[in-house]
């Protein structure tokens, strides 16, 4: 069965300073895996997708992240956070095989970026 | 093109009513999805839809029905709420092309009480 899971719940970071939010999967294939943001009381955002090539993958506003088959990983950064990024973070999966295009969240992890 | 939208932004209910949350997009999307949102649970798929004329169970089905009424349209039926159906539920549409992601709507806010 497929799963996410992110281990923290939240993470505080000071503005300016890089950021990290962990992120491990289980597929039964191959992973396509993806981040989205949420803000207070709007819809979830995407943010960036890794489907293949590179493991480094670049989405919006600056965030990145990087895909290790090894360990099974795709943690989210940010070289210098600001407040603005303080948000809800979900990290999902799908099943490359699975022709029903479902994606599997994480639970969420809150971003507290203080100034 | 206002992408994927959700109507009622919320709702109040009493236990044993029920009501339909409607969901359109307008990208072409084939697939399209209903999901819940929880506090540390994330969002938990309960329907979906890979193509017009076809729905299938996600997770949490149980206490909802769907409709998917044509290729923009999916809607969700509770048909008898429960106070456990309190939280707030999003739609998505996704493309069946090379790109993978998912479209959320706005989401609904439902209570039941």
């Amino acid at each position: 069965a497929q799963s996410v899971a992110q281990p923290e719940d939240q993470v505080n970071v000071a503005e300016g300073n890089p950021l990290t939010v962990k992120c491990t999967y289980s597929v039964s294939g191959n992973p396509y895996l993806f981040w989205y943001v949420q803000y207070p009381n709007r819809g979830l955002q995407f943010l960036l997708k890794y489907i293949t090539g590179d493991n480094l993958v670049k989405g919006s506003y600056g965030f990145e992240a990087e895909f290790n088959k090894s360990q099974t990983s795709f943690h989210l950064k940010k070289p210098s956070a600001l407040v603005s990024d303080s948000a809800l973070y979900f990290c999902a999966v799908r099943d490359i095989g699975d022709s029903s295009y479902k994606l599997i969240f994480g639970s969420g992890t809150r971003l507290l970026v203080r100034p | 093109n206002a992408g994927v939208t959700q109507t009622p932004k919320f709702q109040v209910l009493k236990t044993g009513q029920s009501m339909t949350l409607q969901c359109a997009q307008d990208m072409n999307h084939n697939s399209m999805y209903w999901y819940r949102q929880d506090p540390g649970m994330g969002l938990r798929l309960i329907y979906y839809s890979a193509s017009e004329g076809t729905t299938d169970k996600g997770e949490v089905p149980n206490g909802y029905n769907v409709s998917r009424l044509n290729k923009r349209e999916f809607s969700l039926r509770l048909e008898s709420a429960a106070p456990s159906q309190t939280s707030v539920y999003f739609c998505a549409s996704q493309s069946q092309g090379f790109s993978y992601e998912q479209y959320f709507g706005p989401g609904t806010r439902l209570t039941v009480t």
